[in-house]
């Protein structure tokens, strides 16, 4: 089975700065990485697929690159509705997510 | 609106048995690759199971012989029979739809607003 990792596990951050998380895959997955954003109480929301592209609707401060073992979900210039907690999610094999990184306010 | 909405949530002792729906709107079940994805209290996201618009079905080891997935087209309604449970099954559980990407891919593109199940006697 993939493993998923994602580093970090928290961070802690304000309006305007630059983020980027990390995702590393225990095998080759070429592209197939999603990212995932969910709000407390809320369902998940799809951000990228496939690595890099952009979802529909998602804003552009959000990108996403990598492939093979290692992704980064970047976001631009934090908002205060991007705090939150981000997935990625391998699709190569099973739907395998990793443990989440939670974004707060610094 | 395309929407998904689940029910059948509900507190159960431990070896009951429980059925989710999720009633899709706007788009018809049979025609997508559909999962149920859940999510324990404070915990991360867990694939649980998959049908793809063909019948074909996977299950996560964790549910496997005990959670079975089907459908209902005339209904446009997917479901989750939920057998033999367990404490650790305690969780919200998500229905999501699946979308084509590359060659195997797939993202999970709509999601219902979840129901809680809570395995406890």
């Amino acid at each position: 089975d993939i493993q998923m990792t994602q580093s970090p596990s928290s961070l802690s951050a304000s309006v305007g700065d630059r983020v980027t998380i990390t995702c590393r895959a225990s095998q080759t997955i070429t592209t197939y990485l999603n990212w995932y954003q969910q709000k407390p109480g809320k369902a998940p929301k799809l951000l990228i697929y496939a690595a890099s592209s952009l979802q529909g609707g998602v804003p552009s401060r959000f990108s996403g690159s990598g492939s093979g073992t290692d992704f980064t979900l970047t976001i631009s210039s934090l908002q205060p509705e991007d705090f939150a907690t981000y997935y990625c999610q391998e699709n190569y094999s099973a739907l395998t997510f990793g443990p989440g990184t939670k974004v707060e306010i610094k | 609106e395309v929407q998904l909405v689940e029910s059948g949530g509900g507190l159960i002792q431990p070896g009951g048995s429980l059925r989710l729906s999720c009633a899709a709107s706007g788009f018809t079940v049979s025609s997508h690759y559909m999962t149920w994805v859940r999510q324990a209290p404070g915990k991360g996201l867990e694939w649980v199971s998959v049908m793809y618009s063909g019948g074909d079905t996977y299950y996560a080891d964790s549910v496997q012989g005990r959670f079975t997935i089907s459908r209902d087209n005339s209904k446009s309604t997917l479901y989750l029979q939920l057998s033999s449970l367990r404490a650790e099954d305690t969780a919200v559980y998500y229905c999501a739809r699946g979308r084509a990407v590359g060659t195997i891919g797939w993202a999970l593109d709509l999601w219902g607003q979840g129901t809680l199940v809570t395995v406890s006697s």
